[in-house]
């Protein structure tokens, strides 16, 4: 089975503190992707990336950023986290075209 | 941009119901679409994948189709259960992978 497990279930962090969100998958997936889910909203694309180093943009970028140094691991950065990054963070993987995307269980990130 | 829709948002049904959950996308040029399951706190359980050669894919109850030309596609469920309560999502994906905002069913006993 693809396993894509996301290092926090629940984390309480800081207004202004540095963030990093951790997500492996073991299947040598190419794709690897990061959404935020909102009560109303959805979810929401922050950072896709489809090869190692590479990464593309999302509709919800701002305050973000990405890194993707090996393949199975990729990893959501807060710069500086804020009140409106409250929210459950999901990290999905999936083989690059015509296949199926698996999902971690969610991380959700409260700054107080 | 793909825009993805889900109708209707929630949905309450007796159970023994057969039902059908919408989904309507703007852009036809995709890989798959693929529908999930959440329950509440957790992660998305994938249940069905339909590429985009395919018009339906079929698992136990469930049955999706898929209509790329219109941009639809529905999941139909047969002889709803409680244990069916959820918020269903679709996923187009077309490169990166767009969300529906997802319908809620509560199946009552």
């Amino acid at each position: 089975d693809v396993k894509v497990t996301q290092s926090s279930r629940y984390l309480v962090k800081r207004t202004g503190e540095k963030v990093f969100l951790e997500c492996v998958q073991d299947m040598d997936h190419e794709n690897m992707f990061w959404y935020r889910q909102d009560p109303g909203l959805g979810l929401r694309l922050i950072y896709f990336s489809y090869d190692v180093k590479m990464k593309e943009k999302g509709d919800i970028p701002e305050g973000y950023s990405v890194s993707r140094e090996k393949k199975e691991r990729f990893s959501l950065i807060l710069e500086s986290a804020s009140t409106n990054q409250t929210s459950m963070y999901l990290c999905a993987s999936s083989l690059r075209g015509n296949t199926e995307a698996f999902f971690g269980q969610g991380t959700r990130l409260t700054v107080v | 941009k793909q825009e993805v829709t889900q109708i209707p948002a929630a949905l309450s049904v007796p159970e023994g119901e057969n039902l059908v959950l919408n989904c309507s996308f703007t852009d036809s040029a995709i890989y798959n679409l693929q529908w999930f399951r959440q329950d509440p706190g957790k992660g998305l359980t994938s249940l069905l994948l339909i590429q985009s050669s395919q018009r339906e894919q079929t698992s136990g109850r469930l049955n999706a189709s898929l209509d790329k030309s219109s941009g639809r596609s529905t999941l139909y469920i047969a002889a709803s259960q409680p244990g069916d309560s959820a918020t269903y999502l679709c996923a187009v994906n077309s490169n990166d992978m767009r969300f529906g905002a997802g319908t809620r069913l509560t199946v009552k006993p």
